[in-house]
């Protein structure tokens, strides 16, 4: 299967701080990234999809001010957490898929612990 | 995307056969049916999927009945490593837009037993 990976696997902050995890696809061009959110014991819940080369599309409650995604590219987009609260704390997974793709892969993950 | 039911918990022993099963009563005709598992700590991993026809690769078997109302992934001899959280997604993969997503419900923790 095709491979994505997300940098850094896991970051420690300071509240009000400002943190950015990178998405990539190593060898295939994702025309469409996805970003989800996980909290201890529950399963993944979508943030937001990002198309390469328009803004991203927010899921209902999601804050795009303090959740930024950016897909400059095929094969990157990045989220950034703005002013992070330790409500933010949580595990951000990514994946990629491309136009036409009948499948979805996911990169391994960013824990984020915000102090 | 059509709404799956999983069992919360399963146990298995090792080196027998995992049976998974999954309620998509649902489903639309042009949703598959998608299988993905989370180890701890990681990010899912797809598995396999099919629309109609029973499918195998390396690592399973997805058996779906004839009214695709409800499939069975099988892991034919479970390790230890096979011990995830698996998610059964009825998706429709990309329906000719740009826009898709899949809905991840809280699945299946199957636990392998030495």
């Amino acid at each position: 299967g095709a491979v994505v990976s997300q940098h850094p696997s896991r970051v420690i902050c300071k509240s009000g701080t400002s943190v950015k995890i990178e998405c990539r696809s190593l060898d295939f061009q994702a025309t469409t990234m996805f970003w989800y959110r996980q909290f201890p014991k529950q399963s993944l819940m979508l943030m937001a999809t990002s198309n390469e080369g328009s803004k991203a599309t927010y899921e209902q409650g999601v804050e795009k001010d303090k959740f930024l995604i950016n897909h400059a590219s095929l094969t990157l987009s990045t989220l950034t957490v703005t002013s992070a609260h330790p409500e933010d704390s949580s595990f951000y997974i990514c994946s990629a898929g491309g136009l036409g793709a009948d499948t979805q892969y996911f990169g391994p993950g960013t824990r984020l612990t915000v102090l | 995307d059509a709404k799956t039911t999983q069992p919360p918990s399963m146990d298995c022993a090792e080196g027998r056969a995992a049976n998974l099963p999954c309620n998509h009563s649902t489903i639309s005709g042009n949703e598959y049916v998608y299988w993905y598992r989370q180890i701890h700590s990681q990010g899912p991993q797809y598995i396999i999927h099919g629309l109609k026809n029973n499918e195998t690769n390396e690592m399973a078997s997805l058996i779906i009945t004839e009214d695709r109302k409800s499939s069975t992934l099988i892991l034919p001899h479970a390790t230890l490593r096979d011990t995830a959280v698996y998610y059964c997604i009825a998706w429709a993969g990309d329906s000719g837009g740009s826009n898709y997503k899949l809905t991840f419900g809280k699945g299946t923790l199957l636990t392998v037993n030495p």
